[in-house]
């Protein structure tokens, strides 16, 4: 268990609908980042907050946005939904922005299927 | 644009052989991960690399790294079964922050 959190862990839904993914990092990591993995692009960087601020974008679309809260825990939005987009989406946290070792730790994912 | 390759992509050997996984990056970085995800679950940290000429081994698993090759290699000794998993390399976008940017993952599968 990395002590990063979740939910929900499998979640199906329609073409055109909007999800939100929910994590909650370490206790006391101030990071979180988005991964996306499927089968065809492999474990893809979408986005990183650090304190409540973005703090890098890699390949998110603009259909996806992100947000970390004070509580530090972050929310995925993923809107318009298309079958691409099925995916196991990953949530990460590590103790600072340019940590010493800059280890990741994941998350269990979140299986979002679009039907 | 960080690319990172691993080789090869699909691995099958038998019980008690050894084998090495290989993995190299585009650009220059001082630093290099390893981790292991069984199917469908998360991604477990293996080994961090921080330096040109780091080794570290944790069981029938090492890893090393040369920065100045561009390539860091996972060795697996007498493999056993319970090493079968798909394993990645990881690499910083730059080396100011943590952005990982993965391989794209050995699946190995032990055979009794």
């Amino acid at each position: 268990d990395s002590g990063v959190t979740q939910t929900p862990k499998h979640l199906i839904t329609a073409t055109g609908q909007r999800v939100t993914l929910r994590c909650s990092p370490r206790s006391g990591d101030l990071s979180v980042y988005w991964y996306q993995q499927s089968l065809d692009q492999g474990l893809q960087f979408l986005i990183q907050y650090y304190n409540g601020e973005e703090r890098a974008k890699g390949n998110i679309l603009e259909r996806f946005s992100a947000q970390q809260f004070p509580d530090l825990h972050s929310e995925l939005n993923l809107s318009s939904l298309e079958l691409g987009d099925s995916a196991l989406y990953f949530c990460a946290s590590n103790p600072r922005g340019t940590g010493v070792t800059g280890e990741l730790f994941f998350g269990e994912g979140s299986r979002l299927t679009v039907l | 644009e960080l690319k990172v390759e691993q080789n090869p992509l699909f691995l099958s050997m038998q019980e008690g052989k050894n084998y090495t996984i290989y993995c190299n990056y585009s650009t220059t970085s001082d630093r290099l991960y390893w981790y292991r995800q069984d199917p469908g679950k998360s991604l477990e940290s293996l080994f961090v690399l921080l330096s040109n000429g780091a080794v570290k081994q944790e069981g029938r698993l090492m890893a090393s790294l040369d920065t100045k090759a561009r390539l860091s290699t996972l060795h697996i000794t007498a493999a056993v079964h319970d090493l079968s998993a798909t394993y990645f390399c990881a690499v910083p976008l730059n080396n100011a922050g943590n952005m990982l940017t993965f391989g794209g993952g050995t699946r190995l599968m032990v055979k009794p």
